[in-house]
C-alpha cells in the first residue's frame, strides 16, 4: 500500500515565479490536509481539502496561496509571484473517511521549495 | 487558546535511558493528541496517538500520559536507542478530522 506521495521532491523558483506542489493521498484517503514547515520550526497548517471542496483554509495567506483537490488526479498547493520568504518544506497528510477512522493523519516526504 | 507548548527543545539522553517530553494546551475541544518522529529530510512519521477518555497508551517502548484536568501529556520512550534520534512533535486536534497544531518540536540525541 503506497503512502501518500508529493512531488516534486525539491523544486527550485526565481522571485515573482509560480510554485506548483502535488500531492497523491493514500489509496482509500479522501482528505488532504497541507501543512509548511520554515526551517528550524515546527509544521503550521494551511488548508484541508476534501475531494472538490475546501473544508478549512484558515492557515492559507490571504494572497498568492491556493489549494484544489479535484475529483480526479492529484491535491495542488498552488503559489504564485514566490518571494524568498515562502522557501519552506510543504507536507501533505492524508486520512481516511470517519464514521469509523481514527482521524490518523499519515504524511508525505515533502516538497523542499526554495526561492531564489 | 489554539497553540500547543513543548519542551525542552533539546534532549540528550544515554543509551538504555528514559526520554521524556511534555507538552500543554489550552483549549478544551481539542480531543485527539497524536505524537509524530520526523528525520532529518523526511515527512513526520505517527508514532501513537490518544484520546481525552484514557489516561495512559503504550505501545511498545513508547508510552503516552495523559492529564486531562492539567492539560498536559507526555511522551516516554523507554530503553532510548541511538535510532530514536529525532525531532519529536506533539499535537492536538480540536476535532475528528480536524487541522493538527503543532508543538515546537524536540530534538533528541540519544548517546551510545
Amino acid at each position: 500500500n503506497a503512502g501518500v506521495m508529493q512531488n516534486p521532491r525539491h523544486l527550485v523558483r526565481r522571485r515573482g515565479q509560480e510554485a506548483r506542489l502535488r500531492c497523491s493521498p493514500m489509496k482509500g484517503h479522501s482528505h488532504v490536509y497541507w501543512y509548511r514547515q520554515l526551517p528550524e520550526e515546527g509544521l503550521k497548517f494551511m488548508v484541508y481539502l476534501q475531494k472538490e471542496n475546501i473544508i478549512d483554509e484558515s492557515g492559507m495567506p490571504k494572497e498568492r496561496f491556493s489549494a484544489e483537490f479535484p475529483k480526479e488526479g492529484p491535491s495542488i498547493l498552488r503559489i504564485q509571484q514566490v518571494v524568498r520568504g515562502d522557501s519552506a518544506a510543504y507536507f501533505c497528510a492524508s486520512s481516511p473517511p470517519y464514521g469509523g477512522g481514527s482521524g490518523e493523519q499519515f504524511f508525505g516526504p515533502g516538497t523542499r521549495l526554495t526561492v531564489l | 487558546q489554539q497553540q500547543v507548548k513543548q519542551s525542552p527543545q533539546s534532549l540528550i539522553v544515554q543509551k538504555g535511558g528514559i526520554s521524556i517530553i511534555n507538552c500543554a494546551y489550552e483549549n478544551t475541544a481539542f480531543d485527539y493528541f497524536p505524537w509524530y518522529q520526523q528525520f532529518p529530510g523526511k515527512g513526520p512519521a505517527l508514532l501513537i496517538a490518544i484520546r481525552p477518555d484514557v489516561s495512559e497508551k503504550k505501545e511498545g517502548r513508547f508510552t503516552i500520559s495523559f492529564n486531562k484536568s492539567a492539560k498536559q501529556f507526555s511522551l516516554h520512550i523507554m530503553d532510548s536507542q541511538p535510532g530514536d534520534s529525532a525531532t519529536y512533535f506533539c499535537a492536538a486536534s480540536p476535532n475528528q478530522g480536524g487541522k493538527l497544531i503543532f508543538g515546537q518540536g524536540t530534538e533528541l540525541s540519544v548517546k551510545p
